[in-house]
C-alpha cells in the first residue's frame, strides 16, 4: 500500500521562527489534507490540498503530486502552533476519502 | 452547528465487555470515518461508510463492527473488548461532491481503556 512519510519527526522553534514540514508519499493520490493534533487532542483540518498552494493567515500549503510531496509552511510561529501536525492521504484507487496518514510531526514553540 | 460529536468521552472496559460508541454530525455529510490512534502514532481507518446503510472495512477493522441506520450516526461496536483495543477513537464526516470526498471534520475523541 502506498508509504506516508513526514519530516522531520520533531521540531522546537522559538516563537517568531517560520518552519517547513513536509510530507512525502509513494503513489498517486486523489486528495492530500494537512491536520493540526493540538495538546489537548483535538484534530483541526488546516488544509485540503490534492495539488496546488493554498494560504490561510500565517500558514500555507504546497502539494506537487507529480512529484509526490506536499509542504507546510508555517510562518512567524507562536505557542499556540504547538502539537502534531499530519499529513493525510486518499489512494488514488479510490475517491471515498480512505485516509492514510503519515506518522505526524510533533512542534513544540517556545515563548 | 455542533459539528462532529461523540459519545462517550471516556470509557473502561473489563476484557470481554461489549460497548458502542456513537459519533453523531449535523453537517448532513455523506461519508462518515471511524479511526482509531495509538501512543505516537498516526490515525488508521477502522471501518467507514458512504452513506446511510452502507459500511465497508478499513485497515484495522478485526473486533469491531459499525452501522449506519441513519445518514447524521455512525455507530462503532466492540463485541468483545481486548486490551490492544486500548485506544483513543476519533470519528470523522466529509461532503461529497461530484464523486469526490472532500476535507474531513474531526468529533473530539473517546479515550477507551480496556484493563
Amino acid at each position: 500500500g502506498i508509504q506516508v512519510e513526514q519530516s522531520p519527526p520533531d521540531l522546537i522553534l522559538q516563537e517568531g521562527a517560520n518552519s517547513t514540514l513536509r510530507c512525502n508519499f509513494s503513489d498517486s493520490v486523489n486528495n492530500l489534507q494537512w491536520f493540526h493534533q493540538n495538546p489537548w487532542g483535538q484534530l483541526i483540518n488546516l488544509f485540503y490540498i490534492p495539488s496546488g498552494t493554498k494560504q490561510n493567515g500565517r500558514l500555507s500549503a504546497t502539494t506537487v503530486a507529480t512529484e509526490r510531496y506536499s509542504l507546510l509552511y508555517i510562518s512567524s510561529s507562536q505557542t499556540t502552533d504547538s502539537g502534531v501536525y499530519f499529513c493525510a492521504v486518499d489512494p488514488g484507487s479510490s475517491n471515498t476519502g480512505k485516509l492514510i496518514f503519515g506518522q505526524g510531526t510533533t512542534l513544540q514553540v517556545k515563548p | 452547528n455542533a459539528g462532529v460529536t461523540q459519545t462517550p468521552k471516556f470509557r473502561v472496559l473489563k476484557t470481554g465487555q461489549s460497548m458502542t460508541l456513537l459519533c453523531a454530525q449535523d453537517m448532513n455529510h455523506e461519508y462518515m470515518y471511524w479511526y482509531r490512534q495509538d501512543p505516537g502514532m498516526g490515525l488508521r481507518l477502522i471501518h467507514y461508510s458512504v452513506g446511510e446503510g452502507t459500511t465497508a472495512k478499513g485497515e484495522v477493522p478485526d473486533g469491531y463492527n459499525v452501522s449506519r441506520l441513519k445518514k447524521q450516526n455512525f455507530l462503532l461496536g466492540l463485541e468483545s473488548a481486548a486490551p490492544s483495543q486500548t485506544s483513543v477513537y476519533f470519528c470523522a464526516s466529509s461532503y461529497v461532491l461530484a464523486g469526490f470526498s472532500y476535507e474531513q471534520y474531526f468529533g473530539p475523541g473517546t479515550r477507551l481503556t480496556v484493563t
